[in-house]
């Protein structure tokens, strides 16, 4: 059974760059096909699909965040990343990362709560 | 603005039956067997009750039921039970710009 959980600071300062980290356990995230992938959800809304890093390392952006968003992995750690660089309030949302099928998200992180707030 | 259209909200009775609507307006969604649904309740993570219009994962019951015809796909709930009581989301792959896009969000309430 595969594992994710979301990691990283609660609250980010406007202007400043919001990190965030997916750890997996129970799967590789450099095997089997998988496009390792973040979405998120303002508070009371729907989903954003962010992107995600396909399991040969090729990166996928949503086009409206693309200029400020960078998706990484640590394949030694079986960790992928998030920078999301130049936060306002509309990027206050709950984080999560997912596993993949192309477009099916079959196994999702608890989510992580991100406040953008001086 | 979401690229998929749902409505706000659906109610329904215990033991009757739902169906929740994802409307598209690109020729992507229209010509796509690539539609998900999934459940959310509060505070929890999303969780993925169909793939590819009408296929269900493994542990999801048969009362959760999809389909899709032209722009519309639809999410249909049968025998209602109070633990349906969540939000739904709608997903598709749009294919010219290489992204996965959500719809909006319908909360079901189960009277």
């Amino acid at each position: 059974q595969v594992q994710l959980l979301e990691s990283g600071p609660g609250l980010v300062k406007p202007s400043q760059t919001l990190s965030l980290t997916c750890t997996v356990s129970g799967g590789s995230i450099s095997s089997g096909s998988y496009y390792w992938s973040w979405i998120r959800q303002p508070p009371g809304k729907g989903l954003e699909w962010i992107g995600y890093i396909y399991y040969s390392g090729t990166t996928y952006y949503n086009p409206s965040l693309r200029s400020r968003l960078t998706i990484s992995r640590d394949t030694s750690k079986n960790q992928f990343s998030l920078k999301l660089t130049s936060v306002t309030a509309a990027d206050t949302a709950l984080y999560f990362c997912a596993r993949a099928s192309f477009d099916v998200c079959d196994f999702w992180g608890q989510g992580t709560l991100v406040t953008v707030s001086s | 603005q979401s690229a998929l259209t749902q409505s706000p909200s659906v109610s329904g009775s215990p033991g009757q039956s739902v169906t929740i609507s994802c409307t598209g307006t690109s020729s992507d969604f229209r010509d796509s067997s690539r539609v998900s649904w999934y459940q959310q309740s509060p505070g929890t993570a999303p969780k993925l009750i169909i793939y590819e219009v009408r296929d269900r994962p493994s542990g999801v019951p048969d009362r959760f039921s999809g389909s899709k015809s032209g722009n519309t796909a639809s999410l249909t709930i049968s025998g209602l039970q109070a633990e349906d009581e969540a939000a739904y989301f709608c997903s598709s792959y749009a294919r010219s710009s290489s992204t996965v896009v959500f719809g909006g969000g319908t909360t079901l309430t189960v009277l």
